[in-house]
């Protein structure tokens, strides 16, 4: 099993751009979710998925959207990046938010 | 919403002390999850705990849930330098998503 899968690893981006965030897990869990991390933040909830076809927000979702059409992939589209977004972005997995969470090895985005 | 807060935000200590960080939170969880972060790399799950006053142990890792379920701590003995992270508590109130404190950087001094 490969896990949970994010690419690309690194990324610049110049503000106004959009672009897309990759994710994808081979455990067959529903339960998936996209978190930034920044200096002293922790990790913090973009948007979520319970589910194929099902997406909800978190806790900071502004700037950022997810669709779920298959149980494997969950995208995050940064419509028109701002340095704001600039961050480390992880993607998690799980049966669901009882059990433990895998992490994928982040993507780190810079915006100028 | 549900808040969780994590003290120290920052733990420096000699190799061979203990080290504590503790995790509150606003609302009663269900159960609450503990992950570690090294340096460059991604969150990993370390334990759940789900019942009130439950007490877990990994090696030098001693995990505490509160009786009322609001609060937990994870007690480090003896530290080493293999130990150095970012430590993070998330819970749930049940049926919503993780909600993660903001961690505990722990440096150890050799």
């Amino acid at each position: 099993n490969a896990g949970v899968t994010q690419t690309p690893k690194f990324q610049v981006l110049k503000t106004g751009q959009s672009m897309t965030l990759q994710c994808a897990q081979d455990m067959n869990h529903e339960y998936m979710s996209w978190y930034r991390q920044d200096p002293g933040m922790g990790l913090r909830l973009i948007h979520y998925s319970v589910g194929a076809g099902i997406t909800d927000q978190g806790e900071v979702p502004n700037g950022y959207n997810v669709s779920r059409s298959t149980t494997e992939d969950f995208p995050l589209r940064l419509l028109s990046a701002a340095p704001s977004q600039t961050s480390v972005y992880f993607c998690a997995s799980s049966r669901d938010t009882t059990y433990e969470q895998y992490f994928g090895p982040g993507t780190r985005l810079t915006v100028t | 919403g549900q808040q969780v807060m994590q003290i120290p935000q920052y733990q420096h200590v000699q190799e061979g002390e203990d080290f504590t960080t503790y995790c509150n939170s606003s609302t009663t969880l269900s159960n609450i999850q503990w992950y570690k972060q090294r340096p460059g790399g991604h969150p990993v799950f370390l334990i759940q705990l789900v019942k009130s006053g439950e007490v877990k142990k990994q090696k030098r890792l001693t995990f505490q849930f509160g009786e009322a379920k609001k609060n937990s701590s994870l007690h480090i003995t003896a530290t080493q330098t293999t130990d150095v992270g970012t430590y993070f508590c998330a819970g749930d109130s049940g049926n919503t998503p993780l909600v993660f404190g903001k961690g505990t950087r722990l440096s150890v001094i050799a």
